[in-house]
């Protein structure tokens, strides 16, 4: 089946600094998410995106859909103690009657104060 | 008010009994799901339903059975509990027309022993 390469499986950084991770995948998508999941918590949805080229901020976090259609990228700047957590990339295809909705394996991510 | 609730948020049981795993939305949404969390934390689908409708059945075991009363509830029946299937469980809804808005719960943390 489709599956996501998400990268990098950890990251530990100091608060202010900025962060990038990326996904990418052998097939297209028509539809990339990211979510960031609390420990003890389900993913929630950080940014949406539907179109190839598309560059979308929530805040300080800036995602972006490839212009090939497999592959995103998310940056935070700035970041601050409460951005720990995993993040996961996410890719949606149109099949059947419903779509499906592909996971990347997560960045975990450390912030030290 | 949450928005998708499971029951209960942790499991303890021995292997070969039989549990089930409840689940409710109050979105409005048409369309809900069964992630499962692996330790590696890998999410992958296992089940969705769109109206009664099992229109997603990954290659899960049989002893894995979704139950649907209504469009609101989706639940997990499993039987003969394995310990391999001691895992993260985690129902999500999204409305059809809208596929991006994968709304998740947060989680049942099963543990077989």
């Amino acid at each position: 089946g489709q599956q996501l390469n998400q990268s990098p499986q950890s990251m530990f950084i100091q608060e202010g600094e900025d962060v990038s991770m990326n996904c990418t995948s052998s097939s297209i998508f028509n539809t990339w998410l990211w979510y960031k999941q609390d420990p003890g918590e389900g993913p929630v949805l950080l940014i949406a995106l539907y179109k190839a080229g598309e560059l979308t901020s929530n805040g300080r976090l800036t995602a972006q859909f490839g212009i090939t259609r497999k592959d995103s990228f998310l940056n935070i700047s700035a970041s601050i103690p409460s951005d720990v957590g995993i993040y996961f990339c996410a890719g949606l295809n149109y099949g059947g009657s419903q779509g499906n909705l592909i996971f990347g394996k997560g960045t975990k991510l450390s912030v030290k104060p | 008010d949450t928005a998708v609730s499971q029951t209960p948020k942790y499991l303890v049981t021995q292997m070969g009994n039989d549990k089930s795993i409840k689940c409710e939305q109050n979105l409005g949404h048409d369309t809900m799901y069964w992630y499962k969390q692996d330790s590696k934390k890998f999410l992958k689908i296992m089940f969705s339903y769109n109206n009664k409708e099992l229109i997603i059945n990954e290659t899960v075991p049989n002893r894995f059975s979704p139950k649907s009363p209504d469009k609101a509830h989706l639940n997990l029946h499993i039987n003969s509990l394995e310990l391999g299937d001691s895992a993260v469980y985690f129902c999500a809804s999204s409305q059809r027309s809208q596929l991006y808005g994968y709304t998740f719960g947060s989680g049942t943390r099963l543990t077989v022993v």
